[in-house]
C-alpha cells in the first residue's frame, strides 16, 4: 500500500531557506502535489510536480523529485513569517482508486525572527 | 468566486446525537471528498464519491455516512456509532478527466462532541 512520510516539525530563522522532505513508497506514483495549511483553515495548492520530472521551480518555491529514492522536497527561498504553516506533500498513484491522493503527517514550518 | 464552503465553521453536539456537515462546490468537480484532521495524524479519507448517486468508503469509513444527490453537493453525516468524532473536517473536490487532479479544499468544520 502507499505511505508517506514527513518530519513532523522544522524550525527556521526569517530569511533563511526552508527545505522540508518527504519520501513516499509507491513507485506508480504519477503526481506529487505540496499543500500548505494555515491555522483552523483548509488546504492551499502550492505547487505539484509530475513524475516524469526532476525539478520544478516557481518564484520562491523548487521542488525536487528523485523519483529512484522516491524523495520529494519543498525549498522556500527567503522563509517569510508569513510561511509559517503545516505542509503536506501527497501522492497520487495509478494503483489507488479513482483520484484519490495520499496525504503525509505533515510538517509544522516554524519562522522565527 | 468559485470555490468550496463549508457550513458551519464550528459545530458542538453531546454525545448519541448524529450531525450533518455540509459541503457544496461551484467548481463543476465530478469529485468530492471527506477527511479527518486530528493533531499529528496528518489527513484520513473517510468518503469519496466520483460521480452522483456514487461514493466508495475510504480509509475511517466507520461511523459516518454520506450521500451524493447533487453534483455541487456531498454532506456527511457523523453518526453516534463514531467512537471519537471531535475533529477537524475537511472536503475537497477534484476533476477526474484531464492532466490535473489537484484536489480543491473548503475551510473546514471543527465538530466537538461532549
Amino acid at each position: 500500500g502507499e505511505d508517506v512520510e514527513q518530519s513532523l516539525f522544522l524550525s527556521v530563522r526569517e530569511g533563511d531557506s526552508s527545505v522540508i522532505n518527504c519520501t513516499y513508497t509507491d513507485s506508480s506514483s504519477t503526481y506529487l502535489y505540496w499543500y500548505k495549511q494555515e491555522p483552523g483553515a483548509g488546504l492551499q495548492l502550492l505547487t505539484y510536480i509530475f513524475s516524469n520530472m526532476d525539478m520544478k521551480q516557481d518564484q520562491r518555491l523548487t521542488v525536487l523529485l528523485n523519483k529512484k529514492d522516491k524523495h520529494l522536497s519543498l525549498r522556500i527561498a527567503d522563509t517569510q513569517t508569513g510561511d509559517s504553516a503545516i505542509y503536506f506533500c501527497a501522492e497520487k498513484s495509478l494503483t489507488g482508486g479513482g483520484n484519490k491522493l495520499t496525504f503525509g503527517t505533515g510538517t509544522q514550518l516554524k519562522v522565527e525572527l | 468566486d468559485g470555490g468550496i464552503t463549508q457550513s458551519p465553521k464550528y459545530l458542538f453536539r453531546k454525545e448519541g446525537q448524529n450531525v450533518t456537515l455540509s459541503c457544496e462546490q461551484n467548481l463543476n468537480h465530478d469529485a468530492m471528498y471527506w477527511y479527518r484532521q486530528d493533531p499529528g495524524q496528518g489527513l484520513r479519507l473517510i468518503y469519496y464519491s466520483q460521480i452522483v448517486n456514487d461514493f466508495q468508503k475510504g480509509d475511517i469509513a466507520e461511523g459516518y455516512s454520506v450521500s451524493r444527490e447533487k453534483k455541487e453537493s456531498f454532506p456527511l453525516t457523523v453518526t453516534s456509532a463514531q467512537k471519537n468524532p471531535t475533529a477537524f473536517y475537511l472536503c475537497a473536490s477534484s476533476r477526474t478527466s484531464g492532466i490535473e487532479y489537484e484536489q480543491y479544499f473548503g475551510p473546514g468544520t471543527r465538530l466537538t462532541v461532549t
